[in-house]
Parts: C-alpha cells; structure tokens; sequence
C-alpha cells in the first residue's frame, strides 16, 4: 500500500487564490520530504527539500515567498501556492525520505500520488 | 548541459519486442541510478536501480550501467502495451536526492 499520501490529488482555483497541498508518510516518520514540480511533458524537477523542524531548502530559480513550504512534524509537511497564476498551473508531487536505514540506494524517495493543479 | 539528459522519444516497438532506453549523467562521481515508470497524470514508480557496472535482471527489464561511458539504460524484454508510459532515469546526488532525465516515452504497439 502507499506509504505517502498526498492531498489534495486535484484542484482548480480562481487566479490569486492560495493552495495548500499536503503530503504526508504513513508509516514512518520522515524528517526529510522534497517537493517536485513537472510540466506537461517535462520531467520532475525538484523545488525545495524540506526538513523538519527547519527552514525548507530552495533550488536555483524557485520563489520561497510563493512556495512556503511547512514541516511542522515528523509526518507532515505543506506547500503553499500563494496567489496562484495560471502559470502556476502543474503536477507537484511530494516525497519522502524514509530515516534510519543509512544510506537506502535501493529506495532513497517515496513518491506521493501528486497534485493537479489548475489555475483559471 | 543537463546533468541527467534522454531521448524524449517517443520510442514506438511492437508487442513482444524489445524496447531499449538510454540515460547519460554528466557527474562521473554518480554511483546510484534509478529507472522509474511513469504513466501519464501518475507519479513516479521505481522499476529498477543499479549502482555496479554491467546488468542486472528483474523479471523482463534489464539495467545496464558502464560508469566509464556514463551511460545508464533500460531493457524491457517481450514489450506490452501496458508497458507504454514514460519512463525517467534518475541519479542520486548525495545520500538522498534525486536528479531526473526528461523522460523518454515509450509505445508499445499491440
């Protein structure tokens, strides 16, 4: 079964509204959740690491004023589209690091189902 | 030049053949790779993951991988129509994060 969920899996807003996805892990307690962004035909490319208890790490080129991201516990963590554009409008998906088992080169993510998101 | 860089296809084979992907990575100190599926509007699931030079077999893929060529690819044997989808190499940087090709997106005609 999954071992990440992430919600919601589709939405679609009005221009300048702000969107709250989650994504959290099931049976383990991840101290460690990226977010990803893919664009039709393009592949996942990584936003921002999120760490709990800490600030999110941002990749080259990504706003952390428009994506806030929030890892408040060790199963939860939130990004926030803020005044979502339709330019905004993609598939992210979450992951999450599964801790305590060095280093996992077998299975270093878990993947989450993903976000449509829709701007009009 | 992209770190992880694939054909984007698509790559149309018929049923039962054999389809083959290919992946370069610009970091030679790589040492873990990964092949994911992708079905369109889904998320990504790992089908196979290879950190030695040469193959190795699960059921009908293959990975190879010939670090002194910095190549990576991907044998599906006896291609199936389920087997269309996009499919994603991926390499890992660091202990844990991942860094994704384009894709190449596979047809397998019935």
């Amino acid at each position: 079964g999954a071992v990440v969920s992430q919600h919601p899996s589709w939405v679609i807003c009005k221009s300048g509204t702000s969107v709250k996805i989650e994504c959290r892990s099931l049976d383990f307690q991840a101290t460690t959740m990226f977010w990803y962004r893919q664009f039709p035909k393009q592949s996942l490319m990584l936003m921002a690491t999120s760490n709990e208890g800490s600030k999110a790490t941002y990749e080259q080129g990504v706003e952390k004023d428009k994506f806030l991201i929030n890892h408040a516990s060790l199963t939860l963590s939130t990004l926030t589209v803020t005044s979502a554009h339709p330019e905004d409008s993609s598939f992210y998906i979450c992951s999450a690091r599964r801790p305590g088992t060095g280093v996992r080169r077998d299975q270093p993510q878990h993947f989450g189902d993903g976000t449509r998101l829709s701007i009009l | 030049q992209k770190e992880v860089e694939q054909n984007s296809g698509p790559l149309s084979v018929p049923e039962g053949a054999i389809a083959s992907l290919n992946c370069t990575y610009s970091d030679r100190g790589s040492q873990s790779f990964f092949w994911y599926r992708q079905y369109s509007g889904k998320s990504p699931e790992l089908i196979m993951f290879i950190y030695s030079n040469g193959d190795k077999e699960d059921g009908r893929f293959t990975a190879q991988l010939n670090k002194a060529s910095q190549y990576v690819s991907l044998l599906i044997r006896d291609s199936q129509p389920s087997d269309s989808a996009t499919y994603l190499c991926a390499v890992l940087r660091g202990s844990y994060k991942l860094i994704f090709g384009s894709g190449t997106r596979l047809l397998v005609r019935p």
